[in-house]
């Protein structure tokens, strides 16, 4: 019963190619988001989405397109993968959007671009 | 522009001593401080917040300090404990952001037994 899943857990593919990463939430929450954690360990909040309408959107390249076909999934796409994309995606989900509103964690996704 | 920071990389600390995490902010915007903890391979969980109109929040052993005048906060766990070993991320976020939380670094804290 885990309230936050992703999938795949390991990505290894090769520069300029498509891959998507999937999230799904049982929590019932209206937010979703992605995270991405670079080689520094930052965690860096790329989108939100709440109620399947996109919130946030922080200057991330057009190559990332998230896409949410319900409230309780939350699938990113990456298109013509580069180097600098390697990291591990977290996906996350609160019950609202407002703030103080505690986000959950999946388990992340490593992401390995050759 | 790291507008939070936890500027301890490391803390290592005796089972059953107190451990000290810190972390300070720039941004005065920011009315919301949480502490998420991670193991290794899985993702961050949350800890404990402190909303901006507190300077203090106690759970069990977790103790969280807001000083907002230093833009500065701080984690107390007594008594550590080794599962208490883990990555310690600060994080922060505007009433108006739309729940962005912004993180810093994380501080690794390994409790010796």
């Amino acid at each position: 019963d885990t309230a936050v899943s992703q999938t795949p857990k390991y990505l290894v593919t090769q520069m300029g190619n498509d891959k998507s990463i999937k999230c799904e939430q049982n929590l019932g929450h209206d937010t979703m988001y992605w995270y991405k954690q670079d080689s520094k360990k930052f965690l860096k909040i790329m989108f939100s989405y709440n109620n399947k309408e996109l919130i946030i959107n922080e200057t991330v390249p057009n190559r990332f397109s998230p896409k949410s076909p319900d409230k309780a999934h939350l699938n990113l796409h990456i298109n013509s993968l580069e180097l600098g994309d390697s990291a591990v995606y977290f996906c996350a989900s609160s019950q609202k959007i407002e703030s103080y509103n505690e986000q959950f964690f999946g388990p992340g996704t490593r992401l390995t671009v050759l | 522009d790291q507008q939070v920071k936890q500027n301890s990389p490391s803390l290592s600390v005796q089972e059953g001593r107190i451990s000290i995490l810190n972390c300070d902010y720039t941004n005065s915007m920011f009315d919301y401080f949480l502490w998420y903890k991670k193991y290794p391979a899985e993702g961050p969980t949350f800890l404990i917040s402190i909303s901006s109109i507190k300077d203090k929040n106690e759970d069990g052993r977790f103790t969280v300090f807001l000083n907002k005048s230093a833009k500065h906060l701080s984690l107390h766990i007594v008594p550590s404990q080794p599962g208490d070993s883990a990555v310690y991320f600060c994080a922060a976020s505007e009433y108006r952001g739309g729940n962005k939380l912004v993180f810093g670094a994380g501080t690794i804290l390994r409790v010796k037994s």
